[in-house]
């Protein structure tokens, strides 16, 4: 059960700017970081951005990340064909004391 | 190389029972908290289970709450997850995932390769 909403799809030319949102509640989001994996089809999910707005070494500054109140979101700029993946938000929920991930962001680059 | 190897899937037949095992490498397992996590075919990731790095505090989602049992050797660098009452719904790739530790409920950093769970007759 997805307790954080993402758009199912997103795209964008190569060069563009694309943002997926994640909405969550005051049990997770509002009160917890957030984190964002890339899933590229077929492979195991990689850790893009921890702690709301920071990335892992190795990950490029195209991804940034943010967080307002119960909402965050994702930010890939420049977009490259590579980025062609499916994205995921995901926070601790005190109210269920367990991870939640988002239904997902499939990204397409056109 | 700081990895992760989970072993054990395979066919389960329903009400069955399957135990999955993780295999930890390039670094101590016993320092850091792990989770299982799953994605069914097609579908989104789901978190299973955490166990701290002592072992000492467990979670559960509430899918798999009183069927499915966590837990870990440090000695053997291992996590293990009891899987009984399989159902088809537990159809999925079951990923094995360190948390960074930095805080607590940290970023799951490293993240094994996944094994396969199929459930049927």
């Amino acid at each position: 059960q997805s307790v954080l909403t993402q758009p199912p799809s997103a795209s964008g030319t190569p060069g563009q700017r694309v943002t997926i949102s994640c909405s969550g509640s005051s049990s997770n989001i509002g009160r917890n970081y957030v984190y964002w994996y890339q899933q590229i089809p077929g492979s195991a999910p990689k850790l893009l951005v921890y702690k709301n707005n920071q990335r892992p070494s190795g990950v490029p500054d195209r991804f940034s990340g943010s967080k307002s109140g119960t909402s965050a979101s994702l930010a890939i700029s420049g977009l490259r064909s590579e980025d062609e993946a499916d994205y995921y938000c995901a926070a601790w929920d005190d109210s269920l004391r367990g991870y939640v991930f988002g239904t997902g962001t499939k990204v397409t680059v056109l | 190389e700081m990895q992760l190897v989970e072993s054990g899937g395979g066919l389960g037949q329903p009400g069955g029972s399957l135990r999955l095992s993780c295999s930890a490498s390039g670094f101590t397992s016993s320092s850091y908290e792990m989770n299982w996590v799953r994605q069914a075919p097609g579908k989104g990731l789901e978190w299973v289970s955490y166990i701290s790095h002592n072992g000492k505090t467990i979670y559960y989602a509430d899918s798999v709450k009183g069927r499915f049992t966590i837990s870990r050797d440090n000695a053997q660098n291992s996590l293990y997850l009891q899987m009984n009452s399989l159902r088809a719904e537990d159809t999925a790739v079951y990923y094995c995932t360190r948390e960074d530790g930095a805080v607590a409920h940290d970023a799951f950093d490293i993240w094994g390769q996944g094994t396969m769970v199929t459930v049927s007759s």
